[in-house]
């Protein structure tokens, strides 16, 4: 079965760090660029960072850019968002996605269930 | 940074009805990278049409995208219950960055 499953979430206060993995599994890891989509409480999905199959393009959304860090380990199976100076407007479910290319280009077409961010004093 | 605009925002129907979406894109998306997704609520997004109108896997042949340019449209052809929820359209191309619409939330009249 195709799985990701994000962990680290947690109550951080404004200004300090947090570290989310994605772990993945029932597909080969190392084929595919992978994303993370982030959801402030009652709103809309946001793009948050990519990483491509073999780390060699990371982008950024404009709001994180400078703070956040997209890294893998494609030995590990495992996507990571370094989360630096954390505000309160990062609050927000975190979302991993797979994105697909093959014949086609799928976009993102497997999601983890999320981990919670709250940042608060 | 291309801006994707959905309406209407709320949709209220009723099981069996004809729904069409829109998705308005700020500037040309290439319709290879243009996406719908469903999301439930307590749920994470489910990949619904990629390249604006090729089905994802699993997915039933009620729903159906189109659309070129800057006009895309879900159209689900006979709604089930099971089909009340939000979706997003998702333009993936002009990347980064990737842009999500805003949603459109479709309830049970």
């Amino acid at each position: 079965e195709v799985q990701l499953v994000e962990s680290g979430g947690g109550l951080v206060q404004p200004g300090r760090s947090l570290r989310l993995s994605c772990a993945a599994s029932g597909f080969t890891f190392d084929d595919h660029a992978m994303h993370w989509v982030r959801q402030a409480p009652g709103k809309g999905l946001e793009w948050v960072s990519g990483i491509t199959w073999n780390s060699g393009s990371r982008d950024y959304a404009d709001s994180v850019k400078g703070r956040f860090t997209i890294s893998r380990d494609n030995a590990k199976n495992s996507l990571y968002l370094q989360m630096n100076s954390l505000r309160a407007e990062d609050t927000a479910l975190y979302y991993c996605a797979k994105h697909s290319i093959a014949v086609a280009d799928y976009g993102m077409d497997v999601w983890g269930q999320g981990t919670t961010v709250t940042v608060s004093s | 940074e291309i801006v994707l605009t959905q309406s209407p925002g709320t949709l209220s129907l009723s099981p069996g009805e004809r729904v069409t979406l829109s998705c308005r894109a700020s500037q040309t998306v290439s319709s290879s990278y243009l996406a719908w997704y469903q999301q439930k609520p307590g749920q994470a997004p489910r990949l619904l049409i990629y390249g604006a109108s090729s089905r994802a896997t699993g997915i039933p042949d009620r729903f159906s995208g189109s659309g070129s340019g800057t006009d895309f449209t879900l159209t689900i052809s006979r709604l089930e219950p099971e089909d009340f929820a939000v979706y997003y359209c998702q333009q993936y191309g002009s990347s980064p960055p990737i842009t999500f619409g805003q949603g459109t939330r479709l309830e049970i009249k």
